[in-house]
């Protein structure tokens, strides 16, 4: 597509229940990034994937975080167990094989609220 | 460990004004530095980035950036300012270099506001 796609826009979820939030990236773009918005912290990163290479996942904040990329394209990120501390908005971004070099190009994000 | 800063949570400049939204790093070796910016319920923007060459940065809707090397600094800087340009400012440094991706490093944004 033209552009990072990501859905849900909005979810709300109760404590407890776990979430699956989708990024579909532009096509071709060969990394895939996943941060975290949470107000007044700014953007926190939580997982990088690259090709076929091992993911980056060093930013994710517990073991109830996970992702994966299949295909090399889509990505799901999955949170179990949500808390109320997990509500933020949850970005996706992708860039093309320069990574950096070439910016990213950011999707309009899932805000997530868990009550 | 590697950071940024940006020292001011909110900006506020009056519409025809000159503005600058200010940013300081802490990154070992040459840093690759960038500029995004996000408008209510929009992802980020790319608008400008410093990778190597002119310290004097030029990016997208009139804004400019300049890389301080001694002052650690990357700066945002506009000559006059506009009501539209009102938005949340991140500054972003890369802790890699010697032509590795990953991540970047987000500070935690400042508030724009231009008052016309």
């Amino acid at each position: 597509g033209a552009g990072v796609s990501q859905s849900p826009s909005n979810k709300v979820t109760e404590k407890g229940k776990d979430v699956e939030l989708r990024c579909d990236p532009i096509s071709g773009h060969t990394a895939l990034y996943w941060y975290r918005q949470s107000l007044g912290q700014g953007l926190e990163f939580l997982i990088y994937f690259q090709g076929n290479s091992a993911p980056d996942k060093s930013g994710l904040p517990s073991d109830r975080f996970s992702a994966e990329r299949t295909g090399g394209s889509v990505s799901t990120l999955t949170i179990q167990r949500t808390q109320q501390e997990d509500s933020a908005v949850y970005l996706c971004a992708s860039s093309a094989g320069g990574g950096w070099s070439y910016g990213y190009t950011f999707g309009s994000g899932t805000r997530l609220t868990v009550v | 460990a590697q950071s940024v800063a940006q020292p001011e949570d909110q900006v506020n400049v009056a519409e025809g004004n000159p503005l600058t939204v200010k940013c300081t790093y802490s990154v070992s070796g040459n840093p690759y530095l960038f500029w995004y910016v996000q408008y209510p319920n929009r992802g980020l923007q790319f608008l400008l980035k410093y990778i190597t060459g002119d310290n004097l940065v030029k990016g997208s809707y009139g804004f400019e950036a300049e890389f301080n090397k001694s002052q650690t600094s990357f700066h945002l800087k506009k000559p006059s300012a506009l009501v539209s340009d009102s938005a949340l400012y991140f500054c972003a440094v890369s802790p890699n270099y010697g032509g590795s991706q990953g991540n970047l490093i987000f500070g935690k944004g400042t508030k724009l506001s231009v008052k016309p």
